[in-house]
């Protein structure tokens, strides 16, 4: 299948500090790319979907100015979460996926955030 | 709120033994996923299954689909150690084509 790749992998950062992270699709263009965010034990928690030059669509719930994401290219999405605060501290996983793709998500292995 | 349920939330079995888990959805769907997740790690896509299908079958995995009870549940046969992981299904939204909403999931260990 389709490769998506996330980066950073770990990010330990202190309160009040803004994070990036970036979901690159490698070997297909990415018309769509979707942010989830997943909690210790729990399930993976949509936050926004992102289409290549157009804002992000955000979920009911997650704070647009908080949670900035930038679709600049098809194959590159960023997630900054600004001022970061400890309860920010989760996985955030990245998916992609193309018309080509039909339905279909590619996930990257993830981004682990702890915020002191 | 998530589009889907899954049941068992954990299950524990002696390897060799057949797993079977259950996830159930609210809304009408196009298609329904199954992943996997290892802990603290990406997801690993399993099987798609579409609305006008009843079954499928990868390898040791077995998914079937009641659109009518608005159910589906994946089979694994012949369990090993290594299955021990996370078990998702996802919808799609219904009126939107492209966004997957992930049900609660099951946790499986499989006794070595």
């Amino acid at each position: 299948g389709a490769v998506v790749s996330q980066h950073p992998s770990r990010v330990i950062c202190k309160s009040g500090t803004s994070v990036k992270i970036e979901c690159r699709s490698l070997d297909f263009q990415a018309t769509t790319m979707f942010w989830y965010r997943q909690f210790p034990k729990q399930s993976l928690m949509l936050m926004a979907t992102s289409n290549e030059g157009s804002k992000a669509t955000y979920e009911q719930g997650v704070e647009k100015d908080k949670f900035l994401i930038n679709h600049a290219s098809l194959t590159l999405s960023t997630l900054t979460v600004t001022s970061a605060h400890p309860e920010d501290s989760s996985f955030y996983i990245c998916s992609a996926a193309s018309e080509v793709s039909y339905n279909e998500q590619f996930f990257g292995p993830g981004t682990r955030l702890t915020v002191l | 709120s998530q589009q889907g349920e899954e049941d068992p939330q954990a299950l524990s079995i002696q390897e060799g033994e057949n797993a079977t888990m259950n996830c159930s959805y609210k809304t009408s769907i196009n298609n329904l996923q199954w992943y996997r997740q290892n802990s603290g790690r990406g997801l690993v896509h399993l099987i798609l299954i579409r609305s006008n299908e009843r079954e499928k079958h990868s390898g040791r995995l077995r998914v079937t689909l009641d659109t009518s009870k608005k159910s589906s549940s994946l089979l694994i046969t012949a369990s090993r150690a290594a299955d021990t992981a996370s078990y998702f299904c996802a919808t799609d939204a219904g009126t939107s084509y492209d966004k997957v909403i992930f049900g609660p999931g099951t946790s499986l260990s499989v006794i070595p």
